[in-house]
């Protein structure tokens, strides 16, 4: 699966907007983006994932580029439970491969 | 439905023992697997169980064992434990064909002293 690059931390006003950023320019053509939410000492939970068009959903929109080499989660409106660690995955599509590989993730503490 | 439940939630062993860990996932997954958190390493992947059979296995060492079941419900076992297990242990259930999210359990939280 290709490595990801995310922020070590970010900081955002409750009720803004938060844009996390990740990179994976290794990704392949079969690989999906998924996006995962820690809250503390709980399981990480799926937020969102894409393979190559912008999705929204109830908690969240991710915004993959053109190139795919990089994406954006969007929390239109980030709440103070929002603040958790948020790690983007790559990870390839199909049966047989069904282990994440989990980098450090981005730290979002959002502030009242 | 029911999300994915690990039994025990928190647990203390002495160093030397063995722990087993228990995983039941969602009614209708067949997939399970097993990851360890720390705050040194993060999360890293232990194995993965599909319909009885280990499919995938991480870096750990033979001390660390799995198994599943015919109702897909999965335990780990940890022998001859050592200090650096303390973690949370998490469990991950999916059905397990194609390219599907996992769910995760809330976790088993091991301290060994």
């Amino acid at each position: 699966d290709a490595k990801t690059t995310q922020p070590t931390s970010m900081d955002c006003a409750e009720g803004r907007a938060a844009n996390l950023p990740c990179n994976h320019s290794t990704i392949s053509g079969n690989e999906y983006v998924y996006w995962y939410r820690q809250i503390h000492s709980q399981g990480p939970q799926c937020i969102i994932h894409g393979l190559k068009n912008n999705e929204t959903n109830e908690m969240a929109s991710l915004i993959i580029t053109e190139d795919r080499k990089s994406s954006t989660l969007i929390l239109p409106h980030a709440t103070l439970r929002d603040t958790a660690v948020y790690y983007c995955i790559v990870r390839v599509a199909g049966t047989g491969r069904r282990a994440l590989t989990f980098g450090s993730g981005t730290r979002l503490q959002v502030q009242p | 439905k029911a999300g994915v439940t690990q039994t025990p939630r928190y647990l203390i062993k002495t160093r030397g023992q063995q722990v087993t860990l228990s995983c039941s996932p969602i009614s209708g997954h067949r997939s399970v697997s097993w990851y360890q958190q720390t705050p040194g390493q993060g999360l890293q992947f232990l194995f993965e169980y599909f319909s009885e059979t280990q499919r995938n296995k991480g870096n750990f060492p033979g001390r660390f064992s799995g198994r599943q079941f015919s109702n897909s419900r999965s335990e780990m076992n940890v022998s001859t434990l050592e200090l650096g297990d303390s973690a949370l242990y998490l469990c991950a259930s999916s059905w397990g064909g194609g390219d599907t999210e996992a769910f995760f359990g809330q976790g088993t939280r091991l301290t060994v002293v």
